[in-house]
């Protein structure tokens, strides 16, 4: 079945790198673009951007930009996010979520259809 | 960016009575580019609605999504208790994704 796995939890300290996996299996991975969504602790769901797994191209929402890095091994159907010169304020939890766009009659239709379980990166000294 | 805002925040209901969930568009979002998911805690969202009125595989027919333009409704018929949740909408447009900021479903 369509799934993404995504890596377990992180615990870093300020300043230091992660990098989030999630793995796609059961469909072809360079068939659909791959967003990520951010949620802090009690709060709702951010969009941070998306990556065409086709060409390795990303594309970062406003206030992801600069730290943030979307990769991609297409060889192991995997994408990544990579967060840099961690914060306190970086503490959440970090989705992967595949992208279905269709085309139907003269309309497009854009939505997230399958999520990977969350990742959880917790910043603190 | 278009900001999506979601009413009420909270609602509060029993088990088979009907919730009406509210998403309101700072602009008017095409109907095809805006969908509904449901969030349990500790669980990753998961999709109910797309194109803003069809349901997604798997979810039951006491789900369903109506609007346009700027103002779009999640209806839930008959409460079930596993419905009680956060309800998120989400707008595609100009090349990036909003989410509102959540309606929590909770028991009466």
């Amino acid at each position: 079945q369509v799934q993404l796995v995504q890596s377990g939890s992180e615990l870093k300290k300020p300043g230091a790198s992660v990098k989030v996996s999630c793995k796609a299996s059961g469909y072809t991975f360079t068939s659909y673009a791959m967003n990520w969504v951010r949620q802090a602790p009690g709060q709702g769901l951010e969009w941070m951007g998306w990556i065409n797994t086709n060409t390795g191209n990303p594309t970062y929402a406003q206030g992801f930009t600069g730290r943030f890095v979307f990769s991609l091994d297409t060889s192991v159907s995997t994408a990544y996010l990579q967060i840099s010169s961690l914060k306190a304020e970086d503490t959440a939890v970090y989705y992967c979520a595949r992208e279905m766009i269709i085309l139907t009659g003269y309309y497009y239709y854009y939505y997230m259809d399958v999520w990977g379980k969350g990742t959880t990166v917790t910043v603190s000294s | 960016e278009i900001v999506l805002t979601q009413s009420p925040g909270t609602l509060s209901l029993s088990p088979g009575e009907r919730a009406t969930l509210s998403c309101r568009a700072s602009q008017s979002v095409s109907s095809s580019y805006l969908a509904w998911y449901q969030q349990k805690p500790g669980q990753a969202p998961r999709l109910l609605i797309y194109g803003a009125s069809s349901r997604a595989t798997g979810i039951p027919d006491r789900f369903s999504g109506s609007g346009s333009g700027t103002d779009f409704t999640l209806t839930i018929s008959r409460l079930e208790p596993e419905d009680f949740a956060v309800y998120y909408c989400q707008q595609y447009g100009s090349s990036q994704y909003t989410f509102g900021q959540g309606t929590k479903l909770e028991i009466k």
